[in-house]
């Protein structure tokens, strides 16, 4: 059960900010919000992290609402090496497990 | 890129065959994964571990075992392979501090 729902799949124009959705409603208390891509075939790459507050890092923003049910990820500036599948997980704290759903396929055109 | 290393890379096998993957690791990682990838379902984990001889199961845990007698190797089994075990196989590792996990590039398994 991967407690989190993300669009299929988003286009975005290289050079222009990429915002990516996710619902996790029923995310508790004590658990984290993790972004995840992975390109082509290769293993998943972590991008970010958080808790309730935003966080910036030197590939993404990670943007919480305040009643913690939603998150985006902001790319800042796209690239072409940007198109990859990217996943949003809840971070269950029993047993550090990290569940994944089916991600959103972003991809960056020209 | 973090210290893990899957073997094999690529594997076919014949159904009903035992197979073996081991995930290694040299970053000294409390928490290691084991997940399966498959097209339409994205990685959907299979069995973990949270120490030495310490191990749970995911959510497909079916048709698998696992196995970890030292931090820095674990083994997932398959004890009579099937073709709906035909999948990516992904490790990953992690500490329990609430940092990322590392991920493997993969085993290619093919089951015919």
């Amino acid at each position: 059960d991967a407690k989190t729902t993300q669009p299929p799949s988003m286009d975005c124009a290289e050079g222009r900010a990429a915002n990516l959705p996710c619902n996790h409603s029923t995310i508790s208390g004590n658990e984290y919000v993790y972004w995840y891509r992975q390109i082509h075939s290769q293993g998943p790459q972590y991008i970010i992290h958080g808790l309730k507050n935003n966080e910036t890092n030197e590939m993404a923003s990670l943007i919480i609402t305040e009643d913690r049910k939603s998150s985006t990820l902001i790319l800042p500036h796209a690239t072409l090496r940007d198109t990859a599948v990217y996943y949003c997980i809840v971070r269950v704290l029993a047993g550090n497990q990290f569940y994944f759903g089916t991600g959103t396929s972003l991809t960056v055109i020209p | 890129d973090a210290g893990i290393t899957q073997s094999p890379r690529h594997k076919v096998t014949e159904t009903g065959t035992p197979v073996t993957l081991r995930c290694h690791q040299t970053e000294n990682h409390r928490y290691m994964y084991w997940y399966r990838q498959d097209p339409g379902h994205g990685l959907r984990l299979i069995h973990y571990s949270y120490g030495v001889k310490d191990t749970d199961k995911g959510e497909v845990s079916d048709g698998y075992s696992v196995s970890r007698s030292k931090t820095e190797d674990f083994l997932l089994t398959l004890e009579s392979a099937t073709s709906s075990q035909t999948s990516v196989y992904f490790c990953a590792i992690s500490m329990p501090d609430g940092t990322e996990a590392f991920f493997g590039q993969g085993t290619r398994l093919t089951v015919v």
